[in-house]
């Protein structure tokens, strides 16, 4: 069975420190690898993704992971956190073969201080 | 292109009550998900369509849960009866599937609170 671990419910942060969110992940054959972002009273929001290649990927809004094979890990980073930043942050995973769906993980509420 | 459409957006109904929900997905795509999100939790799959056959329904409380996808595009969730712990919001996503995968896009939910 694959899953997702998200070891920080929570996460504080200065304003224009970098910031760091944690996931490690479990799965049978390679992963595929995913951040999704959610506002408050909003959807889940796509960030990123690892499906093959380069290990370092970049997505929306200034945020990068790096998808570390030996350590199973996809941690989410970005060089200097904005306030608008503040968000709860999901790290996702599906195996590249078999069953297509996605298992998140608990989730890390991101809170960037002024 | 659209994405994928949920309603309500929003939903209060009373435990025993029986509540249900629909789905929308991008024109196309193949593969449809409901998914679970208790408050403070991470989104946990109920129920994979492809096309209108059912791919995995594991985690679905059959005795309550039920789902259909009609012709391979719009899906309903329904809850008969609905208790406490069902209130969450419910996520519904869509995938090309097939052998090239360009991954999933989410709608944004519908809340059912149950009091």
């Amino acid at each position: 069975a694959q899953s997702v671990a998200q070891p920080e419910d929570q996460v504080n942060v200065a304003e224009g420190n970098p910031l760091t969110v944690k996931c490690t992940y479990s799965v049978s054959g390679n992963p595929y690898l995913f951040w999704y972002v959610q506002y408050p009273n909003r959807g889940l929001q796509f960030l990123l993704k690892y499906i093959t290649g380069d290990n370092l990927v970049k997505g929306s809004y200034g945020f990068e992971a790096e998808f570390n094979k030996s350590q199973t890990s996809f941690h989410l980073k970005k060089p200097s956190a904005l306030v608008s930043d503040s968000a709860l942050y999901f790290c996702a995973v599906r195996s590249n073969f078999g069953n297509e769906k996605l298992t998140f993980g608990t989730g890390t509420r991101l809170t960037i201080i002024p | 292109e659209a994405g994928v459409a949920q309603s309500p957006r929003y939903k209060i109904i009373e435990k025993r009550q029986s509540v249900a929900f629909w789905c929308n997905p991008i024109s196309g795509h193949a593969t449809l998900y409901w998914y679970q999100q208790i408050l403070g939790q991470g989104p946990k799959l109920l129920i994979q369509f492809q096309n209108n056959g059912v791919v995995d329904d594991s985690q679905l409380p059959k005795d309550r849960f039920s789902a259909e996808r009609l012709k391979g595009v719009d899906s309903t969730l329904k809850i008969q009866p609905a208790k406490l712990e069902d209130s969450a919001v419910y996520l519904c996503a869509s995938s090309l599937g097939g052998a090239v995968w360009y991954g999933y896009t989410f709608g944004s939910g519908t809340r059912l609170t149950v009091v």
